[in-house]
């Protein structure tokens, strides 16, 4: 199974939003309903921010959204925080996990 | 609160089969709704799925890494285990342990919601 395909890079200014997208096939994100999305900073575990494409696990705060269209997921993170700095990934299923190759957003 | 711990080696020679163990604290280990798990990450590169286990001892192996990927549970001890043969330089990660929570056990389900902190593995002679 191919990774799924993430920009490698995104920035935005605080208070800004920004849009991260995870492009797979049919037989992954196209197919299903579960995709999930992992905040990881520096030298840390990924912690998953959102699964089922669009469900916040508790203590994740709402400025977090999942959506989903097509073959294509996306993150979006409202009133960007300097804490929002980090490495995101996605991950659906596609007879085995996947993952995208993350992307880096800067908080400008 | 559901915490898991990679242990093992930190440095294994090429050619050699590098082991880790998670030991999980909290929670139902045995219950039929969670696949254990493990990840790696490569320094500086994205994540990778090796494989889970279910509390049955079933498989799931990364189809990339099946050859060399054996997944162990004891559920007595609350630990799963990890087993990579013939390692090479490539297999230099960060590895970790994970919490696949599913739906009745169904593994097309799921997402990774508790993981391990990390363990650093270097192959090197």
């Amino acid at each position: 199974q191919s990774a799924l395909t993430q920009p490698p890079s995104a920035s935005g200014s605080p208070g800004q939003s920004v849009t991260f997208s995870c492009t797979g096939t049919s037989s992954d994100i196209g197919g299903n309903n579960y995709v999930s999305w992992y905040q990881q900073h520096p030298g840390k575990a990924p912690k998953l921010m959102i699964y089922e494409v669009s469900k916040r696990p508790s203590g994740v705060p709402d400025r977090f959204s999942g959506s989903k269209s097509g073959n294509t997921a996306s993150l979006t993170v409202s009133g960007l925080q300097a804490e929002d700095e980090a490495d995101y990934y996605c991950s659906s299923y596609a007879g085995a996990r996947v993952f995208g190759g993350g992307t880096k957003l800067t908080v400008l | 609160q559901v915490q898991l711990q990679e242990s093992g080696p930190g440095l294994v020679k090429p050619s050699q089969t590098l082991s880790l163990t998670c030991t999980v604290s909290g929670g139902s280990f045995s219950s039929g709704d969670y696949y254990w798990s493990w990840i790696r990450q490569p320094p500086g590169k994205g994540l990778e799925w090796i494989g889970y286990i279910y509390h049955s001892g079933r498989t799931y192996y990364n189809p990339s890494l099946k050859s060399r990927v054996t997944i162990s549970i004891d559920t007595s001890k609350n630990q799963f285990s990890l087993r990579l043969s013939s390692v090479t330089a490539a297999d230099t990660a960060v590895y970790y342990c994970a919490r696949l929570l599913t739906i009745f056990g169904v593994v097309s389900m799921g997402e990774f919601d508790y993981w391990g902190q990390g363990t650093l593995v270097t192959v090197s002679s």
